[in-house]
């Protein structure tokens, strides 16, 4: 079955440091890949996706991933991060191939970003 | 533009007891997707509205069940409800054959 592992459950990083968050997923093709960000009491809002082509993708607020698929894996990263980017971030994995409108996403468990100031 | 709207945004239910939450999709998008996401957890997919039918279905037992109305707006029903079910529900509104889904504020339901 598959499976996104987000090995990190709690990151603390001081701002304008660099920031890097993992995930590794267990699939049986290259899933569709996102990252989503989850400020508290709110929904999750996009981050970014990797369907194809260039594996370096950017994303919203200044945020990255990049695909590598012989580790399977799709890390998030951020040069810069600055106070307002605490939150919790999750990985997410799509089927290709399936029909359906956003279809069914299989989400990690999370991680949780302190930014200390 | 709206985007995903919930309702309510929170809701106290007892144990036993059958809740109903409602979502209308962002402007344009004409499948919606639930999700529950305990605290401290990831979402877990529930299971996804097209043309008014349930088209894809996650590991939830036959007391959760929904509807999509013409209009796309889809509810959620939740029966006998259990303690266990305390959690933040999703909806995420999307286009058939697209891949990415836009998610609302959610729902908390605590069941005492």
């Amino acid at each position: 079955a598959q499976s996104v592992t987000q090995p990190d459950i709690h990151i603390t990083v001081s701002e304008g440091a660099s920031l890097e968050l993992r995930c590794n997923y267990s699939y049986g093709a290259t899933p569709y890949l996102f990252w989503y960000v989850q400020s508290p009491g709110q929904g999750l809002q996009l981050l970014l996706k990797y369907f194809s082509g260039d594996t370096l993708v950017q994303g919203i607020k200044g945020f990255e991933a990049e695909f590598k698929r012989s580790q399977s894996s799709f890390n998030l990263r951020k040069p810069s991060v600055h106070w307002s980017d605490a939150a919790e971030y999750f990985c997410a994995v799509a089927p290709r191939g399936v029909t359906g409108g956003g279809n069914k996403l299989t989400f990690g468990t999370g991680t949780q970003l302190k930014v200390e100031l | 533009d709206a985007g995903v709207t919930q309702s309510p945004t929170h809701l106290i239910k007892t144990r036993g007891q059958q809740v109903t939450l409602r979502c209308s999709p962002k402007s344009g998008h004409d499948t919606v997707s639930w999700y529950q996401q305990a605290l401290g957890q990831g979402p877990q997919f529930i299971f996804q509205y097209y043309e008014e039918e349930e088209r894809q279905r996650g590991n939830f037992p036959d007391r959760f069940s929904g509807h999509q109305f013409p209009n796309y707006s889809s509810e959620l029903n939740v029966n006998a409800l259990l303690l266990g079910d305390s959690a933040l529900y999703l909806c995420a509104s999307g286009l058939q054959g697209a891949y990415e889904q836009y998610f609302g504020p959610g729902t908390r339901l605590t069941v005492t």
